[in-house]
C-alpha cells in the first residue's frame, strides 16, 4: 500500500494568512493527488484533483502543486470558513489511501 | 443539486450486524461507481469499499474483507454497505460518496456521514 503522509498535523493561522500543508507519498504517484476539506459534521467537500486542477465553485485562494512523491495544498488569505481539517488520497492504486490529515485552527 | 445523505448507523454490539444505506438525488447514480470511506474517531480518513455501475466489479480494504458486502439498487438511487461481525475499530463515521474521473479518481460528492458505534 502506498503510505500517505502529510505535515504538518496541525497548525494555527489568523485569517488572511497564506497557509501550506505538504504530503508525500512513499512512492511516485504522478500527479494522481486530491485534496479534501473535512468539517464537523459536514460532508467533506473536493477541493483539488489531480494535484492542481481546482473543483468548480471552490475558491481560487485554494490551490494544489506537486508531482511524484511530493505535493502542496497552499491556501491564501486564509478565511474564517477554511478553519477545518484537511486531507490528501492518492488515486493512484488500490487502496487509494489518505494522509492522516491537517488541522488547521484559529490563533 | 447533487445529493447523497446516509443512513442506518448506531450502536451495535461486537458481533453484531448493520446495514448502511446511502441515497443518491441529482447525480445519475446508475453512471456512477460508488464507494464507502470512514473515519475512526480522532483518527484519518480510510476508504473501505467501491463498487461499478452494475455491481460486477467490487473492491475492499483488507481489513473487512469477508465481513462487509458493498451493493446498490440502481432503481431506488441507493448505495448499501452490509456490515458483519463487527468489531470495535470498525466504529467510525461512515461517508459514501461518488467516484468521479476513471481510473484515477477523485470523489464528489460526498454524504455528511452516518456513525456507527461497536460497544458491548
Amino acid at each position: 500500500d502506498i503510505q500517505m503522509t502529510q505535515s504538518p498535523s496541525s497548525l494555527s493561522a489568523s485569517v488572511g494568512d497564506r497557509v501550506t500543508i505538504t504530503c508525500r507519498a512513499s512512492q511516485s504517484i504522478s500527479t494522481y493527488l486530491n485534496w479534501y476539506q473535512l468539517k464537523l459534521g459536514k460532508a467533506p467537500k473536493l477541493l483539488i484533483y489531480t494535484a492542481s486542477s481546482l473543483q468548480s465553485g471552490v475558491p481560487s485562494r485554494f490551490s494544489g502543486s506537486g508531482s511524484g512523491t511530493d505535493f502542496t495544498l497552499t491556501i491564501n488569505n486564509l478565511q474564517p470558513e477554511d478553519f477545518a481539517a484537511y486531507y490528501c488520497q492518492q488515486s493512484y492504486s488500490t487502496p487509494r489511501t489518505f494522509g492522516q490529515g491537517t488541522r488547521v485552527e484559529i490563533k | 443539486e447533487e445529493q447523497l445523505v446516509e443512513s442506518g448507523g448506531g450502536l451495535v454490539q461486537p458481533g453484531g450486524s448493520l446495514r448502511l444505506s446511502c441515497a443518491a438525488s441529482g447525480i445519475s447514480f446508475s453512471s456512477y461507481w460508488m464507494t464507502w470511506v470512514r473515519q475512526a474517531p480522532g483518527k484519518g480518513l480510510e476508504w473501505v469499499a467501491s463498487m461499478n455501475q452494475d455491481g460486477s466489479e467490487k473492491q475492499y480494504v483488507d481489513s473487512v474483507k469477508g465481513r462487509f458486502t458493498i451493493s446498490r439498487d440502481n432503481a431506488k438511487n441507493t448505495l448499501y454497505l452490509q456490515m458483519n461481525a463487527l468489531r470495535g475499530d470498525d466504529t467510525a463515521v461512515y461517508y459514501c460518496a461518488r467516484i468521479v474521473g476513471g481510473s484515477h479518481y477523485w470523489l464528489d460528492p460526498w454524504g455528511q456521514g452516518t456513525l456507527v458505534t461497536v460497544s458491548p
